[in-house]
């Protein structure tokens, strides 16, 4: 079975703050993406990487792809209350599934 | 960039009745879309994949005569719960693929009383 853990499951920081959520799987990923969830409302797509080592950032937050492809993090720093979400990797494998992660649950207080 | 609509945002329904979902992609089209379920606090778990103009695949574990699913057009896909029961009530996604990575819907959220 494969699987893609998510690490930590919930995060509750101050305004300000740094932090760090991971993806980790022992299969390898043609691309993984990131979502980040509202209450309520369907995951949008934050980014896609697809290169191993690939770093990508979108304003305060990075994302990297690991060089073997099999993990991921994201970063953001100086964390604001409107980053408050649901933050989801997904995988996708060379058989076009895709494996999502169980999720981590992000609470910025002001 | 690529949108898919869901409809509606929320449902309330009896036990025992069928509630339809619906799923557009509104401005490309979408030969294969996803259903997901999502319970509080949790991730998303895929219910099965839809596919235009055949049947759709269902993941192990959903009952494919309570979870009925047509796709029968390029952009519509739709999900329907039948003879809901409260156990049912959930919040359901679609999604579909344009490139790399998924274009969600809004979601529905379906409480069976």
């Amino acid at each position: 079975t494969q699987l893609l853990e998510q690490s930590p499951q919930f995060l509750s920081i101050q305004e300000g703050e740094n932090l760090t959520v991971y993806c980790n799987s022992s299969s390898v990923f043609s691309s993984l993406q990131w979502y980040r969830q509202e209450p309520g409302e369907g995951p949008v797509l934050l980014v896609t990487v697809v290169t191993g080592g690939e770093v990508k950032k979108l304003k305060r937050l990075t994302f990297q792809f690991g060089d073997a492809r099999k993990d991921s993090s994201l970063h953001i720093t100086a964390a604001q209350p409107g980053d408050t979400g649901l933050y989801l990797c997904a995988g996708e494998t060379g058989g076009f599934k895709t494996i999502f992660g169980a999720g981590t649950r992000l609470f910025v207080k002001a | 960039g690529a949108v898919v609509s869901q409809h509606p945002s929320w449902v309330i329904c009896k036990s025992g009745t069928s509630v339809k979902i619906e799923c557009r992609s509104l401005d490309f089209q979408a030969t294969t879309m996803f259903w997901y379920r999502q319970f509080p606090k949790q991730s998303l778990m895929l219910m099965a994949t839809s596919n235009e103009g055949s049947k759709a695949t269902y993941e192990q574990g959903v009952e494919k005569d309570k979870f009925l699913i047509n796709h029968a057009s390029l952009t519509l896909s739709t999900l329907t719960v039948t003879s809901a029961h409260p156990e049912d009530s959930s919040f359901y996604i679609c999604s579909a693929k344009k490139g790399p990575g998924y274009t969600f819907g809004s979601g529905t959220r379906l409480t069976v009383v």
